[in-house]
């Protein structure tokens, strides 16, 4: 299957910075983005949705104005947490697909906020 | 709204035993349904989905079949390995079929 790469694996940053997450499709072209967090022992929660060259969509209880999301070409997005504090602390993961196929799945990205 | 459950794990089993997980789902109509497995340190990987009432996906040995009676989707593999070693979730397709819903994941662990 098509390959999803995401970058750092894993960050630990201290509380009041930002840090921004890299996912890359590695061998499609990513039409749509998604970007989901996952708390230990839970399921993983859509954050937001994003089409190349078009604003994300945040789900409901996302704060836009702290995970920045930035889908600027058809093989990268970004999230950026801006001011983390240790309740951001988790773990993100993206996914993307072509058009109506299969979505792919990146590794994740373990954020841990001192 | 939409939403995915599944049993609590770990579930821990012997080689060649059998394996369920259940799933059930809350949906509005009958939306596509999946399963997913992430191995250690690997991303989610669909391993199977059936998009109808019915319908049975399997891949891998594992089986699960989309009962709307009892809006379930169990996973089922008759002889597990050492290397189905994961976590499994069950989802599904919100109504707008844009994004994935998940459940919680369940973990299985298999020794030898």
């Amino acid at each position: 299957g098509a390959v999803v790469s995401q970058h750092p694996s894993w960050v630990i940053c201290k509380s009041g910075t930002s840090v921004k997450i890299e996912c890359r499709s590695l061998d499609f072209q990513a039409t749509t983005m998604f970007w989901y967090r996952q708390f230990p022992k839970q399921s993983l929660m859509l954050m937001a949705t994003s089409n190349e060259g078009s604003k994300a969509t945040y789900e409901q209880g996302v704060e836009k104005d702290k995970f920045l999301i930035n889908h600027a070409s058809l093989t990268l997005s970004t999230l950026t947490v801006t001011s983390a504090h240790p309740e951001d602390s988790s773990f993100y993961i993206c996914s993307a697909r072509e058009g109506r196929e299969e979505q792919f799945f990146g590794p994740g990205t373990r954020l841990t906020v001192l | 709204g939409d939403s995915v459950t599944q049993m609590e794990g770990p579930v821990t089993l012997s080689e060649e035993a059998f394996l369920t997980i259940n799933c059930t789902y809350t949906a509005t109509g009958y939306p596509s349904l999946f399963w997913y497995v992430q191995y250690p340190g690997e991303g989610l990987q669909l391993l199977l989905k059936a998009t109808k009432a019915d319908d049975k996906g399997s891949n891998k040995g594992f089986e699960a079949t989309y009962r709307k009676e009892t809006t379930s989707f169990h996973l089922e593999k008759g002889s597990v390995q050492v290397s189905d070693s994961a976590v499994y979730f069950c989802a599904l397709f919100n109504q707008a079929g844009t994004a994935l819903i998940f459940g919680k994941g369940t973990t299985l662990s298999v020794s030898s």
